[in-house]
């Protein structure tokens, strides 16, 4: 059981690019999730994936946030046209089917937007 | 948007001493859950409470939670160096899909 695992782990971009982040989950996890966190707050959910099928997104995943989960297994996040607010850290969690209470975070991918 | 608010905002102890951390939260909830994040990294799960439960030990931790106020504490015991961290609470969603955190106690362990 290696973790979950996350790439980059730091991005900095200037305003107005497109950054893509990936997630890998603990193997046979088919429960994936997507928080963002900002400095000095607790992470704030974006959406989850069951397998591949994107269940449940939050009103904060406006329509330049997309995630993918094409084969049931990683997941990548994409910001496209980004702005100064989406610097943040970006948090992915995985759980097993058997018991979706916990979730095992990764380390996070931490975005600048400059 | 945030479930609860943690309190207190900061904690600073010495080596040794008790912290004890409260969490309050708005909705009905399933459990609650106690998570550490050390400086700019991931979150570890560390306990879970469930709404049938009243207390919950783990090694030196121990979690109360009370329902009907909407109340959770966390009591780490004897505490080190290396308990330095953000404490975060967390209750599940509506429908358990997701986690809603506070926004978290940060402790200092001076040793």
């Amino acid at each position: 059981d290696t973790g979950v695992s996350q790439d980059p782990r730091h991005k900095i971009t200037k305003r107005g690019q497109n950054v893509t982040f990936r997630c890998d989950p603990i193997s046979e996890h088919n429960r994936l999730y997507w928080y963002r966190q900002t400095l000095g707050q607790g992470p704030e959910f974006l959406t989850y994936f069951q397998n591949e099928a994107q269940l449940e997104k939050s009103r904060l995943l406006s329509d330049r946030f997309s995630a993918e989960r094409p084969k049931g297994s990683f997941s990548t996040l994409e910001i496209q046209r980004t702005e100064q607010g989406d610097s943040a850290m970006y948090l992915c969690a995985s759980s097993p089917e058997r018991n979706t209470d916990t979730q095992y975070f990764g380390p996070g991918t931490r975005l600048t937007v400059l | 948007s945030q479930q609860g608010e943690e309190d207190p905002q900061a904690l600073s102890i010495q080596e040794g001493e008790n912290a004890t951390m409260n969490c309050s939260y708005k909705t009905s909830i399933n459990n609650l859950q106690w998570y550490r994040q050390n400086s700019g990294r991931g979150l570890v799960h560390l306990i879970l409470i469930r709404s049938n439960e009243r207390e919950k030990h783990s090694g030196r931790l121990r979690v109360t939670l009370d329902t009907s106020k909407k109340s959770s504490s966390l009591l780490i015991t004897a505490s080190r160096a290396a308990d330095t961290a953000s404490y975060f609470c967390a209750t599940d969603g509506e429908y358990g899909n997701k986690l809603v955190f506070g926004a978290g106690t940060i402790l200092r362990v001076k040793s």
